[in-house]
């Protein structure tokens, strides 16, 4: 299994532009998320998923828009970017049971906006 | 919204036993308590899980009073290799929602 995987490792982008954050996990997991997280800082949820076809904001959903039409695959939006989402982002997947909070988590995508 | 308290930061040295400490007043009766590990650019790494009293694995220790409202993460004879930054987290206590909520985490410092 490769587990979580996450696209593209890092990227650049100026004021305004837009794109979407891969991610992918091969393990059937129910639950996905997405997290980013600023220098010196701990984790923050922007959306998670429970299943396929349903979604949920978390703390920090503004500017990001998900979806999630597969079990596989959870891609996250950014509509138009601002220096203030730079940052690292990281997606986990964990199994089906909502106190099983074993996740497992990418390795992660380095933004920078400009 | 369940929150944790952990300590910012600890120091420890090789060979040593590393005791970190989480708060968390508010956790609800089906909450599961959990660590994580994280390392300089990478994602966090699951370390252990409990409900209630000891838990232990190749890894660590979790140990969870009776009340629940505190667990201690207890790391045998650290390297140098454990040093990181160690999240506490409890489920959302009021709506059962299946979101999971990092607080800033303790970073310890394993010294030579």
């Amino acid at each position: 299994n490769a587990g979580v995987t996450q696209t593209p490792k890092f990227q650049v982008l100026k004021t305004g532009q837009s794109m979407t954050l891969q991610c992918a996990q091969d393990m059937n997991h129910e639950y996905m998320s997405w997290y980013r997280q600023d220098p010196g800082m701990g984790l923050r949820l922007i959306h998670y998923s429970v299943g396929a076809g349903i979604t949920d904001q978390g703390e920090v959903p503004n500017g990001y828009n998900v979806s999630r039409s597969t079990t596989e695959d959870f891609p996250l939006r950014l509509l138009s970017a601002a220096p203030s989402q730079t940052s690292v982002y990281f997606c986990a997947s964990s199994p089906a049971g909502w106190n099983s909070y074993e996740q497992y988590f990418g390795p992660g995508t380095r933004l920078t906006v400009t | 919204l369940a929150k944790t308290t952990q300590p910012i930061s600890m120091d420890s040295y090789e060979g040593q036993e590393v005791n970190i400490t989480c708060s968390h007043n508010n956790i609800a009766t089906n909450d599961y308590i959990t660590w994580y590990q994280q390392f300089p650019s990478q994602g966090p790494r699951f370390i252990i899980q409990g409900y209630k009293t000891k838990v232990t694995n190749e890894v660590a220790s979790l140990f969870i009073p009776a009340d629940r409202k505190s667990s201690t993460l207890s790391l045998p004879r650290v390297s140098l290799s454990d040093t990181a930054v160690y999240y506490c987290l409890v489920g959302d206590g009021e709506d059962n929602n299946n979101d999971m909520r990092f607080g800033a985490g303790t970073r310890l410092t394993v010294k030579p």
